[in-house]
């Protein structure tokens, strides 16, 4: 069974810093891309971040774009989301999603999500 | 940026009718487009891939439609756990990366 599990939210200052990861098992990690997409309390999706199988190529939603570093560990099986100079409105819940063999895919796998919360 | 505009916000049905909801995109996405569902308190589920296909395990009262700009999710009889928020996604244009619609609310009349 694939299984993405989150972690790493909590609450944190504005300006400040957090790292999210997500743990894959029952799945070709590194054969797959992989993606963070958020929620804010009461609205839609958002994309916020996607990285290729390898690791070699990455891409930010303008939002989080020079302030959020994706990547991944394909030893561990994990994907990392280092999230700099939170503002309030990154509060959400963040998901990690597994994608297709292409970075450009749908989601057919989620984890549960973990709830970051930047206040003040 | 392809915006998706989701239609209606919310819609009110009952278990056993049927459940036509729209996503309309600003430019074609040709069939590049899925839906998700989402309960309360739980992670979308993808629904229906490249416009027409049923994901893994989706029932087949699910069936999605549509080209270009204008497609439909329908729900051909409502089951009471269907009852949730339904997502349009489009993956057209890579980067900058995919959109979502603003969500379509299917509530219990």
């Amino acid at each position: 069974e694939v299984q993405l599990v989150e972690s790493g939210g909590g609450l944190v200052q504005p300006g400040g810093s957090l790292r999210l990861s997500c743990a894959a098992s029952g799945i070709a990690f590194s054969n797959y891309a992989m993606h963070w997409v958020r929620q804010a309390p009461g609205e839609g999706l958002e994309f916020v971040s996607a990285i290729t199988g390898n690791g070699g190529s990455t891409f930010y939603a303008d939002s989080v774009k020079g302030r959020f570093t994706i990547s991944r560990d394909n030893s561990k099986n994990t994907l990392y989301l280092q999230m700099g100079s939170l503002r309030v409105e990154d509060t959400a819940v963040y998901y990690c999603a597994r994608g297709g063999t292409s970075i450009s895919s749908y989601l057919p796998t989620w984890g549960q999500g973990t709830v970051v919360t930047v206040s003040s | 940026e392809i915006v998706l505009t989701q239609s209606p916000a919310t819609l009110s049905l009952s278990p056993g009718e049927r459940a036509t909801l729209s996503c309309r995109a600003s430019q074609s996405v040709g069939t590049y487009l899925a839906w998700y569902q989402q309960k309360p308190g739980q992670a979308p589920r993808l629904l229906i891939y490249d416009a027409s296909s049923r994901a893994t395990g989706i029932p087949a009262r699910f069936s999605g439609s549509g080209s270009g700009t204008d497609f439909t999710l329908t729900i051909s009889s409502l089951e009471p756990e269907d009852f949730a928020v339904y997502y349009c996604q489009q993956r057209s244009n890579w980067p900058p990366g995919y959109t979502f619609g603003q969500g379509t609310k299917l509530e219990i009349k």
